[in-house]
């Protein structure tokens, strides 16, 4: 079974608007992180947010914001105001454990903004 | 601060050559680095964990003898494809962890290197 799903292949987005990306994982593990990035056709993977399985308020950094709903297993990325520099592809990740691991990546969502 | 370089950016080799990729922690001591592959519109797939002065960690699936990791210190790793062919061809990143951290960076945990493309003719 997928540990991080992302169901949305791709999206098209008018700019200006806010968009959300669908991220939901899987595991037993009671203390987990999970993350996004940004990936442009640069290739860097550039992070955006992060949020603990232990913390109890959503994360938000700038236009960026995570809704966390730990029951569902769910942690969809918001991103307010979208602008054109935001068309990239979007891996949401998670990790497992206390730290030490490396992450396990969903299949991504490749986001346009359109003017 | 937390910044990691990859060298090459990019190579280009003959089938049954080896290439190595060296992943560097500028400004922080890594105490672990991961190696990741990502082929074309494709997720990035976690191949290793390294961590100074120990062997490697592979994922399963991944040929240890394929792609050796060496991760002599604390602000170097290198990863040789060895006898490449081209289904090895990818893109491939590292990512390096300070643990336990005391980089303040906004949760982020693994920073990641700009990657290196990699194609077998």
């Amino acid at each position: 079974a997928q540990k991080i799903t992302q169901t949305q292949p791709g999206m098209f987005v008018q700019e200006k608007e806010a968009v959300t990306l669908d991220c939901t994982y899987d595991t037993s593990d009671p203390s987990y992180g999970l993350f996004w990035y940004k990936q442009p056709s640069s290739g860097e993977m550039i992070f955006l947010i992060y949020q603990g399985s232990y913390d109890q308020q959503n994360a938000t950094e700038g236009r960026y914001s995570l809704n966390f709903q730990k029951a569902r297993k769910s942690a969809n990325l918001v991103i307010s105001a979208s602008q054109l520099g935001d068309s990239a592809m979007y891996f949401c990740a998670m990790r497992e454990g206390g730290g030490a691991d490396g992450l396990t990546f969903g299949k991504g969502t490749h986001l346009i903004i359109q003017p | 601060g937390a910044v990691v370089s990859q060298h090459p950016s990019w190579v280009i080799c003959k089938s049954g050559t080896s290439v190595k990729i060296e992943c560097r922690s500028l400004d922080f001591q890594a105490t672990t680095m991961f190696w990741y592959r990502q082929f074309p519109k494709q997720s990035l797939m976690l191949m290793a964990t390294s961590n100074e002065g120990s062997k490697a960690t592979y994922e399963q699936g991944v040929e240890k003898d394929k792609f050796l990791i060496n991760h002599a210190s604390l602000t170097l790793s290198t990863l040789t494809v060895t006898s490449a062919h081209p289904e090895d061809s990818s893109f491939y990143i590292c990512s390096a962890r300070e643990y336990p951290s005391v980089l303040n960076s906004g949760g982020n945990e693994q920073f990641f290197g700009p990657g290196t493309r990699l194609t077998v003719l």
